[in-house]
């Protein structure tokens, strides 16, 4: 069974940079796209942006400019910083697993299928 | 980016109930790639449905998904004592994946 842990601090000044961690047990980090969600009361769910394996990185347009994804492949992790943070990026940060599942129909399923528990980060002076 | 939108925001309903919540995207969503979760309070949201109507290994028959196009739904027939929870439509057809915003099954 996969399982995800985020780690990292759970209070970050403004204008500093948020970093979290996310280890990966019960399975390999290879071979699938690893995403960061968080969940804040005025915007509910948001995805945040994903990394594969090869450290290839997709970020949702709303957050490009100040997000960095990394991996790590021999810890089986992968981090998220997210700079010049504000009380606005104080929300639980989740990191989950892309599943995708192919048919013998070749039709292709994409969904989060493992998340982490969740870290609590709040932005605050 | 493709907005989803629940309806209702809460459902109040008795254990025994049949719920019916509603998705709606602002663009086409290809059914592979429309899944629900749901959330139970202080928990990370899990998987239920996948591909618009096909159940996550483990979901009980009393969850099924319906749909296509624009209008999504997912139905409990029977409510059970833990089903009551919040519970979120989202679609990877279209970068960057978005979620609805959320519809709360509460215990009337």
């Amino acid at each position: 069974q996969v399982q995800l842990q985020e780690s990292g601090p759970g209070l970050v000044k403004p204008s500093e940079t948020l970093s979290l961690t996310c280890s990966v047990s019960g399975g390999s980090i290879n071979s699938y796209y690893w995403s960061w969600i968080r969940q804040s009361a005025g915007k509910g769910l948001e995805w945040i942006g994903r990394i594969y394996m090869s450290g290839s990185t997709n970020y949702n347009p709303s957050l490009k400019s100040r997000v960095t994804m990394s991996v790590d492949t021999s810890k089986n992790q992968f981090s998220l910083k997210l700079r010049s943070v504000t009380a606005a990026d104080t929300a639980i940060y989740y990191c989950a697993r892309d599943g995708t599942y192919c048919s013998s129909s070749n039709i292709c399923y994409k969904y989060f299928d493992y998340w982490g528990q969740g870290a609590q980060v709040t932005v605050s002076s | 980016e493709i907005v989803l939108t629940q309806s209702p925001g809460t459902l109040s309903l008795s254990p025994g109930e049949r719920a019916t919540l509603s998705c709606r995207a602002s663009q086409s969503v290809s059914n592979s790639y429309l899944a629900w979760y749901q959330q139970k309070s202080g928990q990370a949201p899990s998987l239920l449905i996948y591909g618009a109507s096909s159940r996550d290994t483990g979901i009980p028959d009393r969850f099924s998904g319906s749909g296509s196009g624009t209008d999504f739904t997912l139905t409990i027939s029977r409510l059970e004592p833990e089903d009551f929870a919040v519970y979120y439509c989202q679609q990877f057809g279209s970068s960057p994946p978005t979620f609805g915003q959320g519809t709360k099954v509460e215990i009337k």
